[in-house]
């Protein structure tokens, strides 16, 4: 079953706008990691947060994480068209099996 | 390599027969995944190794799929008697240990069953 729920499913912005996308999970963890997928293949590690953070960020990323509420967010600023791609948050069960799970993604289309 | 490998990047087979899918994990890397996404959809966890062993099998849909790691490097995926709803692309990744390491995919291996 799927650990993690993206919102929105889809997501249409102009260049220039901010992203933003969340994630909700199930069970307490260790950590959660944002991917990124381009055409259907191979996903890319975007940042990972850990569980006693609340907030990284990575040049146009933010990530923040709430744990009492079970949920993160993905914030992309200054949007351009080569950020047009699924993005999918990835969280660990805090039970010590290291599986981690995917959640549904956000298909992002940025327009020129 | 510089990469996780994965092989064959494309197979198309017809329903019932066996298939065989290779990984290569990032030279180092103990952890290996294996996940299935379809068309369209999340990604699917179907079981993890760190070294040879597989902590969690949890995800295999069936007992027609199985996998092993040998050497605590390459890992093979094999789907027996396949079936149409088993096409989708089988993606594996790797990370240094099975904690809290980010994953590096492969291209993965899209499966075709007639």
């Amino acid at each position: 079953s799927q650990q993690g729920e993206e919102d929105p499913q889809a997501l249409s912005i102009q260049e220039g706008e901010n992203a933003t996308m969340n994630c909700s999970y199930k069970t307490s963890i260790n950590n959660l990691q944002w991917y990124r997928q381009n055409s259907g293949r191979g996903l890319v590690h975007l940042i990972l947060i850990r569980s006693n953070e609340r907030e990284k960020h990575s040049g146009r990323l933010r990530v923040t994480l709430d744990t009492s509420k079970k949920s993160s967010s993905l914030l992309i600023t200054a949007s351009r068209a080569a950020d047009t791609a699924s993005y999918f948050c990835a969280t660990d069960e805090a039970s010590g099996t290291y599986k981690y799970i995917f959640g549904t993604g956000t298909r992002l289309k940025v327009l020129a | 390599g510089a990469g996780v490998s994965q092989s064959p990047s494309n197979k198309v087979t017809e329903k019932g027969k066996d298939v065989e899918l290779r990984c290569d994990p990032i030279s180092g890397h103990t952890a290996l995944y294996w996940y299935r996404q379809s068309l369209g959809q999340g990604l699917e966890f179907l079981i993890y190794f760190q070294g040879n062993s597989a902590p969690d099998k949890s995800g295999l849909p069936s007992d027609r799929f199985s996998a092993e790691r040998t050497g605590g490097s390459v890992s093979t995926l094999t789907i027996q008697r396949t079936q149409q709803e088993d096409s989708a692309v089988y993606l594996c990744a790797s990370s240094l240990r099975a904690s809290v390491w980010e994953l590096f995919f492969g291209e993965g291996s899209r499966l075709t069953v007639l």
